[in-house]
């Protein structure tokens, strides 16, 4: 089976400070995916990476950053956190390809508190 | 730009009762169309999934799906809901050779016994 890790089920954290999201699988795909995910939002993408080292901005990219530096962990930053990132962060990952074609594999989940 | 709608956000049924969620989405073209659940405490899973072919796609825990090209619908259905099944459910959308997924806002759904 896939597996897609997340670090932490729950974080609790300050405004301004730096924080780092993990994720990690174990099924060799090339293709990772952050989200946020909110009340009546859905989730909305907000970077994925097709390959180590690559990145691209999905559609809420503002104050967030990524960081692949192994196929098998992609890492979301939060560079100073905000009260307005509090939310659910999923990660995702999908074997190659044209990723709209394939099966997403979701973590768990990480929950941010922001105070 | 593709877009995706779920009319309804929460949706009551009793256990055993037959069950339709909503799905509307936008695109130029026929879509690849997605069904996730997500239920409590957990990431999402997925049900089913529609490319081509055969409109009535059927998927994992009983679950089937009728993509409707000319109401740009993809409605998902069960004929008797267990209590499990109780969760939110997300319908995606995603254009032939892109990278990205377009999910909807979602229906929570609740089962009463």
């Amino acid at each position: 089976d896939v597996k897609v890790t997340q670090s932490s089920r729950y974080l609790v954290k300050r405004t301004g400070e730096k924080v780092f999201l993990e994720c990690v699988q174990d099924m060799d795909h090339e293709n990772m995916f952050w989200y946020r995910q909110d009340p009546g939002l859905g989730l909305r993408l907000i970077y994925f990476s097709y390959d180590v080292k690559m990145k691209e901005k999905g559609d809420i990219p503002e104050g967030y950053s990524v960081s692949r530096e192994k196929k098998e962990r992609f890492s979301l930053i939060l560079e100073s956190a905000s009260t307005n990132q509090t939310s659910m962060y999923l990660c995702a990952s999908t074997i190659s390809g044209a990723s709209s074609y394939n099966e997403q594999f979701f973590g768990p989940g990480t929950r941010l508190t922001v105070l | 730009a593709q877009s995706v709608t779920q009319p309804d956000i929460h949706i009551t049924v009793s256990e055993g009762a037959s069950l339709e969620l909503r799905c509307n989405y936008s695109y130029g073209a026929t879509p690849y169309l997605f069904w996730y659940v997500q239920s409590p405490g957990q990431g999402l899973q997925l049900l089913l999934k529609y490319f081509s072919g055969d409109t009535l796609v059927q998927g994992i825990k009983g679950f089937e799906a009728e993509f409707k090209r000319s109401q740009s619908s993809f409605n998902l259905r069960k004929p008797s809901v267990h209590w499990s099944d109780a969760a939110e459910y997300f319908c995606a959308v995603g254009a032939p050779n892109t990278d990205k997924l377009i999910f909807g806002t979602g229906t929570r759904l609740q089962v009463f016994p």
